[in-house]
């Protein structure tokens, strides 16, 4: 059974850090593509960052170059999101998700941005 | 970036009767590769999205047949034969032909 079990989300004040985890189970890790996904209270999906299944690439939205960085462990089969300069509209439910398709999510570990 | 938008954003609809949602890109969605990365999703209250329809028009794995999906280059179309109760949720489209991948606004459908 493919799971993907998100944490390290929490309560933070602006401008803080946070490093987000996506541990991966039930399926090969290093032959998928990963993404993370965010949805704000109420809101709809948003698309944040994606890597290949090597890493060898990655891409952020526009709104989170320079502050947030996507990486994997495959020996450890675990996804990144590294998130620095936090502000208040990055308040969300952080999901990742595994390939383009978006065939699998997980149930996503919340993020608080507030002073 | 594509920009997505999908109608109608609410939809009621009765038990036993089909339903049908549209959803339409700003450019075409049709890859280099000649494939074409359009996803339907399905978020029931509470619960993370989960993947219906993959390029356009193939239904994943354990999802039920009252399920189909059609279109091409910029119009989509999510339909559904007969309509459950647990259909009830919010249902996106997305694409990933061209990053940043993007989503539709959403369409809730509810039962009248």
């Amino acid at each position: 059974e493919v799971q993907l079990v998100e944490s390290g989300g929490g309560l933070v004040q602006p401008g803080e850090s946070l490093r987000l985890s996506c541990a991966a189970s039930g399926f090969t890790f290093s032959n998928h593509w990963m993404h993370w996904v965010r949805q704000a209270p109420g809101k709809g999906l948003v698309w944040v960052s994606l890597i290949n299944n090597d890493g060898s690439s990655r891409k952020h939205a526009e709104f989170v170059k320079g502050r947030f960085s996507i990486s994997r462990d495959n020996a450890k089969n675990t996804l990144y999101l590294q998130m620095n300069s936090l502000r208040a509209e990055d308040t969300a439910v952080y999901h990742c998700v595994r390939d383009l398709s978006g065939s699998f999510w997980g149930q996503g570990t919340r993020v608080t941005v507030s002073s | 970036e594509i920009v997505m938008t999908q109608t109608p954003l609410s939809s009621p609809v009765t038990l036993g009767q089909p339903a049908s949602i549209s959803c339409r890109s700003s450019q075409s969605l049709v890859h280099s590769d000649g494939n074409t990365y359009l996803s339907w999703l399905q978020q029931r209250p509470g619960q993370p999205p989960r993947l219906l329809i993959y390029e356009v028009s193939n239904r994943f794995s354990g999802v039920p047949d009252r399920f189909s999906g059609s279109g091409a280059g910029t119009d989509f179309t999510l339909r559904i034969s007969r309509v459950e109760a647990e259909d009830v949720g919010i249902y996106y489209c997305m694409q990933g032909t061209q990053f940043p991948c993007t989503f539709g606004p959403g369409t809730k459908l509810e039962i009248k």
